[in-house]
């Protein structure tokens, strides 16, 4: 099972460049990793995925370095609704395989102005 | 639908009772997870079904939790007998096919209180 940590905070201002670290230690050759949003009272919400290297969508980046046991989502340019707390989640849904979903514990990210 | 909906949005049970929460997933999608998020933590998975198959139910805390899917479309979980520590925000997610590399959509979630 792959075990994820976090830090459980981290505050910003507004406008700056926002980076969280996952540690996945024991990290399977077929999990990907995911990155969830998640505001009070909703469910979470996709931000950014990927397996190895960088990749980059129009809300964030992901950093994946070749040991794959780490990752870190970079969020550029913060404002105050980038409040919410962000997930880190590692695993795979393989035929043949009880690998579950693992979520870390979030980070609660406050922007402030 | 155009997103993932569950019902009830908030249940508050005896303990001992059975309750049972429903999910209907974005119908497109063949994969259905269920997850149970305690306050303050992030969601742990319980088991998921890829159409009407349940690959996967080792999450499942124990045997009074049961999850089912005839049909591969709407989904229920089912807690007999509960307990105090079974109070929580369970939540439903659908994706496209069955795959790590694939988005999750959630639903809004059921709040159980179990007194």
């Amino acid at each position: 099972l792959a075990k994820t940590t976090q830090p459980i905070s981290m505050d910003s201002y507004e406008g700056q460049e926002v980076n969280i670290t996952c540690s996945h230690n024991n990290i399977a050759t077929n999990d990907y990793i995911t990155w969830y949003q998640q505001f009070p009272s909703q469910g979470p919400r996709f931000i950014i995925q990927g397996y190895k290297t960088k990749v980059t969508n129009e809300v964030a980046s992901l950093f994946i370095p070749a040991d794959r046991k780490s990752s870190t989502l970079s969020l550029p340019r913060v404002s105050l609704s980038d409040t919410a707390v962000y997930y880190c989640l590692v695993g795979a849904l393989d035929s043949g395989s009880a690998r579950q979903l693992t979520f870390g514990s979030g980070t609660q990210l406050t922007v402030l102005p | 639908g155009a997103g993932v909906s569950q019902s009830p949005r908030y249940k508050v049970t005896k303990r001992g009772q059975d309750v049972t929460l429903r999910c209907d997933p974005i119908s497109s999608h063949a994969t259905l997870y269920w997850y149970q998020q305690a306050l303050g933590q992030g969601p742990e998975f319980l088991t998921y079904f890829n159409y009407e198959a349940q690959p996967d139910k080792s999450g499942l805390p124990s045997d009074r939790f049961s999850a089912e899917r005839p049909e591969g479309s709407i989904s229920t979980l089912t807690i007999q007998r509960t307990e105090q520590r079974d109070s929580a925000m369970y939540r439903c997610a659908s994706s496209l096919i069955r795959s790590s590399y694939n988005e999750q959509f959630f639903g809004p979630g059921t709040r159980l209180t179990v007194l």
